[in-house]
């Protein structure tokens, strides 16, 4: 693994079902976060991760949790999906997300398609 | 509210050097990014800047001024692979990302 892999690359999926997005990154990062891509919109933060254990709520949380057991995975959780979560998701990780110079590196994202 | 500000799309031609502008209203500064997303792909990291002035590197460049809320990217000898959106983004007071919608590129031959 060289940086951060998200799985899956696409998925089409029913309104209601359950979805979880994984992300791995092997470079040691302290900090994670989730985003998602819509047409016209700047990237937009779900929840973010400053170190294992820890998460915190971005600016569209809703319907969507987060977890960091460990440093390396960043699972993003779709409880109960709905067609308004039809997006493109980038997960990245950055080396310690409190300082200014923190540049964040992104994963190739997952395009996720809800019916 | 915050808000970053930028062209929907701009053109140009290969060879040529093209400036996208970047305006921000943000609870606070800790640093201006740009990167680089071509069609289907990943952000990747341009350039950053967090004082006033022109950072270079190699062929492109980007200027902040901190005081008018304002940054461009300066992209010198234009390359058909430099078609791309660029994306601006601040770093608020609590070090979060606060990103613009981006500016796609076409570059013409």
């Amino acid at each position: 693994i060289a940086g951060i892999t998200q799985a899956p690359t696409s998925q089409i999926l029913a309104a209601g079902r359950r979805m979880t997005l994984r992300c791995t990154q092997d470079m040691r990062h302290n900090a994670m976060y989730w985003y998602r891509q819509d047409l016209g919109l700047g990237l937009r933060l779900i929840h973010y991760s400053n170190t294992a254990g820890t998460t915190g709520k971005g600016e569209v949380p809703d319907g969507y949790s987060v977890s960091r057991a460990n440093t390396d995975d960043f699972p993003l959780t779709l409880a109960s999906a709905v067609p308004s979560q039809t997006s493109v998701y980038f997960c990245a990780s950055s080396d310690s997300g409190t300082t200014g110079t923190d540049t964040q590196y992104f994963g190739p994202g997952t395009r996720l398609t809800v019916l | 509210g915050q808000n970053i500000d930028q062209p929907t799309e701009m053109t140009a031609t290969e060879g040529a050097i093209v400036q996208i502008n970047c305006t921000y209203q943000t609870s606070g500064f800790n640093g201006l990014f740009w990167y680089q997303q071509h069609a289907g792909e990943a952000p990747t990291f341009l350039s950053y800047n967090v004082l006033d002035g022109l950072e270079e590197k190699g062929r492109f460049s980007s200027f902040l001024s901190r005081s008018k809320g304002y940054s461009y990217l300066l992209l010198k000898e234009l390359q058909m692979k430099d078609s791309a959106s660029y994306l601006c983004a601040v770093r608020d007071r609590n070090y979060q990302l606060i990103w613009g919608a981006g500016t796609k590129l076409i570059i013409k031959p």
